[in-house]
């Protein structure tokens, strides 16, 4: 089946620096990919997709790339902010109608 | 629309009790699921309903557990017999099925205590 390899965490930063999570995943097709974030004592909320090889997703200024031949989805922000202080969750390829849910990772950023 | 609602918010019981949850999806969402989450994991896929129709089950999801769609819109999720490591954040998510099927709004959670 389908699975993810999401960078564990918790990550911890100081404002203003850059930040990459790493994930990779196995697919058995062409999948749509996704990141979602937990913000504290929130639900889960979609930040980004692509939805094809090399397509770039990007939100609130975080950017991640489908790389299909290296079958990744890292999420990068060039300068945190404290606000982006949450869990962040790698979504794999959608086996068609359920996410397989990366283990999160946990962002800590530090004024 | 004021998006997914989950009700109650924290539910406290005793072990061997039974417990629902309840779930309403954005209105227009033909697509409901149901997932677990657990402190520091991910959410864990339970099941999945296209309008009434239970389409899915996990094989985490025991005989304990139900759930239904009746009218295709609002569902429940029961836990019979409560254990102790039933205790874990209930989350629900709609989509609409099609190209925008890959996109799951989730609602705030319910978080199951058994004691």
């Amino acid at each position: 089946g389908d699975s993810v390899t999401q960078m564990e965490g918790p990550v911890t930063l100081s404002e203003e620096a850059f930040l990459t999570i790493n994930c990779t995943y196995t697919a058995t097709g062409y999948p749509s990919l996704f990141w979602y974030v937990q913000y504290p004592g929130e639900g889960l909320q979609l930040l980004l997709k692509a939805t094809k090889a090399d397509d770039k997703g990007s939100n609130k200024g975080f950017e991640a790339t489908y790389r299909k031949e290296t079958t990744s989805f890292h999420l990068e922000k060039g300068s945190v902010q404290v606000s982006d202080s949450a869990v962040y969750f790698c979504a794999p390829p959608n086996n068609f109608n359920k996410f397989y849910f990366g283990s999160g990772t946990k962002l800590n950023v530090k004024p | 629309d004021t998006g997914v609602s989950q009700d109650p918010r924290h539910k406290i019981t005793k072990r061997g009790q039974n417990v629902t949850f309840r779930c309403d999806p954005i209105s227009e969402h033909n697509r409901l699921y149901w997932y677990r989450q657990t402190l520091g994991q991910g959410p864990e896929f339970l099941t999945y309903f296209q309008n009434e129709a239970q389409l899915e089950k996990s094989r985490l999801l025991s005989d304990r557990f139900s759930a239904e769609r009746p009218k295709g819109s609002f569902s429940t999720l029961e836990i019979q017999r409560t254990e102790q490591g039933d205790s874990a954040m209930y989350l629900c998510a709609s989509s609409l099925a099609g190209d925008g099927a890959n996109v799951l709004t989730f609602g705030a959670g319910s978080r199951l205590t058994v004691l």
